[in-house]
């Protein structure tokens, strides 16, 4: 399995601010993932976090509102920019491949209030 | 579009009750298919996966089943327990690693 920590746990943002969110992951992993989940509602996924090259994202994200970074196997970091009450949802990191195989994993969570 | 559901969207069962939530997807053409529990505000942990090659997967009180063909998945609780209550996510994997999620399953087991 992997251990998967974010940072922070939770924040309380005002409108139009960004917030940059970190993953780090305790092995080296082949795919990291961003997922989205509102309140109430499933998870969807935001992108694919490429290491050393631009993200991969799912239709209706973009790469202004969620710029995504990946510069190494065990660390992520996706940033909520100019953020609007919509905003607020519970933003997951994931990971999986190399030595996890085919099991996804996911991280706590980032808890995300926008006023 | 894959597109997975879940039903039923929320169940109460005394304690030491069997059960069985349900899972069903779309496009057969999965790679996998995973099981998840998720307790409030919390993230996600993994309780099974199942290959798309396989029937069947268990641990502990827990078994997944799959039936590719007919895009179905059940996911069998034995003998509940209070703390076996949190919401279940079934999700499915196909082409370009994306995983598709369901609405979910809130179950409550009372003691």
């Amino acid at each position: 399995s992997a251990v998967i920590s974010q940072k922070p746990s939770r924040d309380i943002c005002q409108r139009g601010t960004s917030l940059t969110i970190q993953c780090q992951v305790d092995s080296q992993v082949t795919m990291m993932f961003w997922y989205r989940q509102q309140p109430g509602q499933s998870l969807t996924l935001i992108a694919t976090a490429n290491q050393g090259s631009e993200a991969t994202y799912e239709s209706g994200f973009v790469i202004d509102k969620f710029p995504i970074s990946r510069p190494n196997l065990t660390f992520s970091t996706l940033t909520v920019s100019n953020m609007s009450p919509e905003d607020s949802s519970i933003y997951l990191c994931s990971v999986g491949g190399g030595t996890l195989g085919d099991t996804q994993y996911f991280g706590p969570g980032t808890r995300l209030t926008v006023l | 579009k894959q597109e997975v559901t879940q039903i039923p969207a929320a169940l109460s069962v005394p304690e030491g009750e069997n059960l069985v939530l349900n899972c069903s997807f779309t496009d057969s053409a999965i790679y996998n298919l995973q099981w998840f529990r998720q307790d409030p505000g919390k993230g996600l942990t993994s309780l099974l996966l199942i290959q798309s090659s396989q029937r069947e997967q268990t641990s502990g009180r827990l078994n997944a089943s799959l039936d590719k063909s007919s895009g179905r998945s059940t996911l069998y609780i034995a003998a509940s327990q209070p703390g076996d209550s949190a919401t279940y996510l079934c999700a499915v994997k196909a082409a370009g690693n994306m995983l598709t999620f369901g609405g979910g399953t809130r179950l409550m087991v009372k003691p």
